[in-house]
């Protein structure tokens, strides 16, 4: 166990429709980072905040928005849901310029 | 751009034995770090193990080693005494400190699955 906590666990959304995905960081750690995971790829970078802000963006459009709590956890929002936003939902959690990050389980998102 | 490949979808190795999945990746930085992660049914990504590239010397977490090579670009993973526990989905992964912005942005394959036979 990481000690990071993603919920909920699975998630069945209509295209079109909106989402709210969450995490709690670890203790201690101040970043978090969100990687969406295709099925049978690898995970690929959407945004990391580091102290509530935005701190850099993968090739997501702009309805993959995200927030962070002063206690360190998260949200990612997505609008508009698309049959291709249908994926693992994975966060990671780290100390600002600590190379280790702790993945939470993930959410696995269906989009019909 | 970083890129990281790896040409094994699946791989099969008898309980007890060795095995070794191959990762390459391309990068123009100079300071980076590579990993290992594990990802078993339960999802959950896991950390193997971890390569600092200014050091010479390969990384080994107890079963876990690997062969860096800087100058091949070649990072690959070393399984010995293979465990029915160690059957999960591999991935291997970059991260640049200077790149991209996001101090923590991993970079990854598309995984080997790696399957231990009884």
């Amino acid at each position: 166990e990481t000690g990071v906590t993603q919920s909920p666990t699975h998630l069945i959304k209509t295209r079109g429709q909106q989402v709210t995905l969450r995490c709690s960081s670890q203790s201690g750690h101040n970043t978090v980072s969100w990687y969406q995971q295709a099925l049978g790829q690898g995970p690929q970078f959407i945004f990391q905040y580091y102290r509530e802000e935005e701190n850099g963006r993968g090739n997501f459009p702009p309805r993959f928005s995200g927030l962070q709590f002063p206690n360190y956890s998260s949200e990612l929002n997505v609008n508009a849901l698309e049959l291709d936003d249908s994926a693992l939902y994975l966060c990671a959690t780290s100390g600002i310029g600590n190379t280790e990050a702790f993945f939470g389980q993930g959410t696995r998102l269906t989009v019909v | 751009a970083q890129t990281v490949t790896q040409s094994q979808p699946e791989m099969s190795v008898q309980e007890a034995e060795t095995v070794t999945l191959s990762c390459t990746y391309d990068t123009s930085e100079s300071n980076y770090y590579l990993f290992w992660y594990k990802q078993p049914p339960s999802r959950q990504m896991i950390l193997v193990i971890r390569q600092e590239a200014y050091k010479q010397q390969n990384a080994t977490e107890n079963r876990f080693s690997v062969n860096f090579q800087k100058a091949a670009k070649s990072f690959s993973l070393k399984i010995s005494d293979s465990q029915l526990g160690d059957t999960a989905m591999y991935f291997c992964a970059f991260y640049a400190p200077n790149y991209g912005g996001a101090t923590n942005k991993l970079i990854f394959g598309t995984g080997t699955l790696l399957a231990v036979q009884p």
